[in-house]
C-alpha cells in the first residue's frame, strides 16, 4: 500500500537521550517535512528537503536534525531530548499538483520525553 | 514569516451549515489550504485556492480573498463524521505551508 511510513507510533524517552524518528514514503515525492503539533499551537514545521540530497530549517528546528540520503528516508533525530519536545511529530510529503505543493502526512509519532 | 487565525472552537446542529474563517499575514503567497483532522489521526488535504472566488467541493466549499488576507471553509448538511479539526494554511514563496491552530468543529445531533 502507498503511502508514508512512520516509526515508532509512539515512544517514551528520559531526558537527554538520543532519538530518531524514522519516515519513509514509496511515493517517490521529492518534497518532505517535519512537523510537530501540540495543543493550541496547531503544526510547526521543524525541517524540510525539497529534493535528496538537501535540506532546510523550519519554523522551530533548535534541538533536531534531519539527513536526506535518498527520495524515500527522512529521518529526524533528536541529540539530547529534552521534556519541551514532548509533542506529536507527523512526517509529510509534498506533490506539486496544478501549482499546488499537497502534503501527505504520515500517521505520526508519539513522543514523550520525561 | 505567516500570522494565520482562525477561531478555536464551534459547534453545529447535524444538517445545519457552517463558516470557519482564516486570516493571514503572509510574506510571500503560493495558496491557500483547508485540512480535515480527526481526533488521533494525521491531517487530510480538503481544499485549495490560489485565484479570488469560491471553490467548490461537494459539502464543503472553500473562498479566498487575496486582497483581505481571507478565507472561509463552508462546510454544508453537516453530518455527525464532520466532527474534527479543520486547519487553515498558507504557503508561502517556497512552496513550504504554515498552519493556523485549527478550528474544532462539533457537530451535534
Amino acid at each position: 500500500i502507498a503511502g508514508i511510513t512512520q516509526a515508532p507510533t509512539s515512544q517514551i524517552l528520559a531526558a537527554g537521550r538520543r532519538m530518531t524518528l524514522r519516515c519513509t514514503q514509496d511515493m517517490r515525492h521529492n518534497a518532505m517535512y517535519w512537523y510537530r503539533q501540540d495543543l493550541g499551537l496547531g503544526l510547526r514545521l521543524i525541517h524540510y528537503s525539497n529534493t535528496a540530497g538537501t535540506t532546510g530549517k523550519g519554523e522551530v528546528p533548535d534541538g533536531y536534525s534531519v539527513s536526506r540520503a535518498n527520495t524515500d528516508d527522512f529521518p529526524l533525530t533528536l541529540a539530547s531530548a529534552v521534556p519541551s519536545q514532548t509533542s506529536v511529530y507527523f512526517c509529510a510529503t509534498g506533490e506539486m499538483n496544478s501549482g499546488a505543493n499537497v502534503l501527505t502526512f504520515g500517521a505520526g509519532s508519539r513522543l514523550t520525553v520525561l | 514569516g505567516q500570522n494565520i487565525d482562525q477561531p478555536t472552537e464551534m459547534t453545529a446542529t447535524e444538517g445545519a451549515i457552517v463558516q470557519i474563517n482564516c486570516t493571514y499575514q503572509t510574506s510571500g503567497f503560493n495558496g491557500l489550504f483547508w485540512y480535515q483532522q480527526h481526533a488521533g489521526e494525521a491531517p487530510t488535504f480538503l481544499s485549495y485556492n490560489v485565484l479570488d472566488g469560491l471553490e467548490e467541493k461537494g459539502r464543503f466549499s472553500s473562498f479566498l480573498s487575496r486582497s483581505k488576507g481571507y478565507s472561509y471553509l463552508l462546510l454544508k448538511e453537516l453530518q455527525m463524521k464532520d466532527s474534527a479539526s479543520y486547519l487553515c494554511a498558507v504557503s508561502d514563496g517556497d512552496y513550504k505551508l504554515s498552519f493556523g491552530a485549527g478550528t474544532t468543529v462539533t457537530v451535534r445531533a
